[in-house]
């Protein structure tokens, strides 16, 4: 079945530097990929998507790159804030169909 | 905007009690889902609902049933609490079933069972 890699957590970094939370996945047929965000005591929102091979999605200064060959969609951010400290979800979706697969969640602490 | 609400944020309950969970969204979408969240498992879900009275399980349905009687809203119900349902519940909504869609959630209940 459809499944999702995502890196352990938690990530601490210093404000301005660079973030890569790793994602891999396997799937059936070609899913959209998705990243989540979740900050202290809300719920999941969209941080942004890609829909097909190739694409990248890009949000708040993140950005990830659908990568068919290595089924990764790696998130990056050239230099991360303390704001940017949350868990972030990796999440493919079952292709053609609205029903999502999510990593465990990586926590990202970011120290000023 | 859309907003997906949650009938609480903290919920205690006993051993053996039947729960009520309400989730209600306001942007008129088709799919429903219930998820639960808990720490190094990521999120799994519980059961989702495609339209009014239809209902679907997920990977991890055993001790839950639902109920979509309205559009708008879908409740998860635990018959009989047991300590091992102690975790974040959390509701999602999306606007159809056709894929590339992000789900909207809700802010989630904290429930623990005792």
């Amino acid at each position: 079945g459809d499944s999702v890699t995502q890196m352990e957590g938690p990530v601490t970094l210093s404000e301005e530097a660079f973030l890569t939370i790793n994602c891999t996945y396997t799937a059936t047929g070609y899913p959209s990929l998705f990243w989540y965000v979740q900050y202290p005591g809300e719920g999941l929102q969209l941080l942004l998507k890609a829909t097909k091979a190739d694409d990248k999605g890009s949000n708040k200064g993140f950005e990830a790159t659908y990568r068919k060959e290595t089924t990764s969609f790696h998130l990056e951010k050239g230099s991360v804030q303390v704001s940017d400290s949350a868990v972030y979800f990796c999440a493919p979706e079952e292709y053609n169909f609205n029903k999502f697969y999510f990593g465990s969640g990586t926590k990202l602490n970011v120290k000023p | 905007d859309v907003k997906v609400t949650q009938s609480s944020r903290y919920l205690v309950k006993r051993t053996g009690e039947k729960v009520f969970l309400e989730c209600v969204q306001d942007m008129d979408h088709e799919n429903m889902f219930w998820y639960r969240q808990d720490p190094g498992l990521g999120l799994r879900l519980i059961y989702f609902s495609y339209d009014v009275k239809m209902k679907e399980k997920g990977d991890i349905p055993e001790g839950y049933s639902v109920s979509r009687e309205k559009k708008e809203r879908f409740s998860l119900i635990l018959e009989s609490a047991s300590t091992n349902q102690t975790s974040m519940y959390l509701c999602a909504s999306s606007l159809s079933s056709g894929g590339r869609d992000e789900q909207y959630f809700g802010p989630g209940t904290r429930l623990t069972v005792t």
